[in-house]
């Protein structure tokens, strides 16, 4: 069974840019949650997705937003990048809500904004 | 305001050396309590799901405890192999929160 894939793998992007990352969640998972990871402040909790709706969202400005597909597929976008948008984001699908089950993670995808 | 700590922050044992590794937490309205391994470079890991004080699972060197403030993750004999970062993270009603990890280091 093929684990979550996130692409790209590696981004560079620049200040005031937006960016999109891709996350395929193992297949008949239906849940798919995002996360960054910096070395100051961990790993933190961004959105999830069940079923093509947000159900949860963490503590992040509104220039993070994610859509869900009816593939379960999900993409997160970041709007006018910032240098502390400088971080691995991780993508985890579950068969179930978040908190239910445990989550299977992605490799990430490591942002660099210049 | 939810919070996850862990420590150490970091150690180091030798080959053989049982130790245990400390998660402790003030959330309101628990729902679960998770474990992960995580590897340089690497997405984290599932390793144990927890969901009510007094729960134990056991998975080969590796067994994770939770009480009503705090769980454990012992490590029996641990081997080179085992050297990772140990992650907890709870389920509170919103969101999933993370501690900073527990960094081991297993010498030979």
């Amino acid at each position: 069974k093929a684990g979550v894939t996130q692409t790209p793998r590696y981004l560079i992007k620049t200040r005031g840019q937006q960016v999109t990352l891709s996350c395929s969640p193992i297949s008949g998972h239906r849940s798919v949650s995002w996360y960054q990871q910096t070395p100051g402040q961990g790993l933190q909790f961004l959105f999830e997705y069940f079923s093509e709706t947000q159900r949860n969202k963490g503590n992040f400005p509104g220039r993070f937003s994610g859509r869900q597909f009816s593939n379960s597929r999900s993409e997160m976008n970041v709007s006018t990048l910032e240098l502390g948008d400088s971080a691995l984001y991780l993508c985890a699908s579950s068969v179930v809500p978040l908190g239910q089950h445990e989550q299977y993670f992605g490799p990430g995808t490591r942002l660099t904004v210049t | 305001e939810d919070q996850v700590t862990q420590s150490p922050e970091a150690l180091r044992l030798q080959e053989g050396e049982s130790s245990s590794l400390n998660c402790s937490y003030t959330v309101s309205g628990l729902r679960g309590l998770f474990w992960y391994r995580q590897d340089p470079g690497k997405g984290p890991e599932f390793l144990f799901t927890l969901y009510s004080a007094g729960e134990e699972k056991e998975k080969e060197r590796l067994k994770a405890t939770l009480t009503k403030k705090e769980s454990f993750l012992h490590i029996t004999a641990p081997k080179p192999e085992d050297s990772a970062t140990y992650l907890c993270a709870v389920q509170a009603d919103n969101d999933m929160r993370f501690g900073a990890g527990t960094r081991l280091t297993v010498k030979p």
